[in-house]
């Protein structure tokens, strides 16, 4: 079954306990995707893959880091959790050419950071 | 300025009976793409429906159609024949540039509309 994980889907954390949000997908994709979504705010994209060892900043990156080591994954790490990044997170993936783009999204992460 | 602009926080429809929800785009880019998602209690993200800036007929899949008026700039979602199971928030959202543009792939997504399904 095509889909993206992610892992774990609930996480209450303290501030500044580094934390890794795990993205895997089947779909041999080569664009990957995290966002965060806030309420009045819709989601907002925080980083971004176009392929392995190619990423780059979204619209809200300060205080993220992604990698992309291998094209199936793309974890998304907070070295040092703040409050203001309890949110629920959203990894995505697509095709980069051919069909509508259509964005594969993973079950979501919500995060609570005290 | 906002990019996706959706004017509806919330709207309640009568099962059975159509509804429209509401969606603005902003964008320069000639090549561009307009996707609908829905969004449950249960909170995934389910993909509806895709418009490309190109095609020349309205998206249609199922009982949800999209209303692409370009000139205007709206690509309006239409559900017919609402039923319960379709009361979930429901978030626009606009993909630009070619492939390689710095802005390539990201989706912008509107604040959302909370759709009711009254029985």
């Amino acid at each position: 079954e095509a889909q993206v994980t992610q892992n774990p889907r609930y996480l209450i954390t303290v501030t500044g306990k580094k934390l890794t949000v795990t993205c895997s997908q089947n779909m041999n994709h080569e664009y990957m995707s995290w966002y965060r979504q806030d309420p009045g705010l819709g989601l907002r994209q925080i980083y971004y893959s176009m392929n392995v060892e190619v990423t780059d900043k979204g619209d809200v990156p300060e205080g993220y880091k992604v990698s992309r080591k291998e094209k199936r994954n793309f974890p998304l790490i907070l070295e040092s959790p703040s409050p203001n990044q309890t949110s629920l997170y959203f990894c995505a993936s697509s095709l980069i050419a051919g069909g509508s783009y259509e964005q594969y999204f993973g079950p979501g992460t919500r995060l609570t950071v005290t | 300025a906002q990019k996706i602009t959706q004017t509806q926080p919330g709207m309640f429809v009568q099962e059975k009976e159509a509804v429209t929800l509401d969606c603005t785009y902003d964008t320069s880019d000639p090549s561009y793409g307009l996707f609908w998602y829905k969004q449950p209690s249960s909170g995934e993200m389910i993909f509806l429906i895709y418009q490309g800036s190109y095609d020349q007929q309205n998206a249609t899949e199922g009982r949800y159609s999209l209303n692409f008026q370009k000139a205007r700039k709206s690509a309006n979602l239409v559900i017919s024949a609402s039923q319960l199971g379709d009361s979930a928030m429901y978030f626009c959202a606009m993909r630009e540039g070619y492939a390689g543009g710095t802005s390539y792939g990201k989706l912008t997504f509107g604040q959302g509309t909370i759709l009711t399904v009254h029985p």
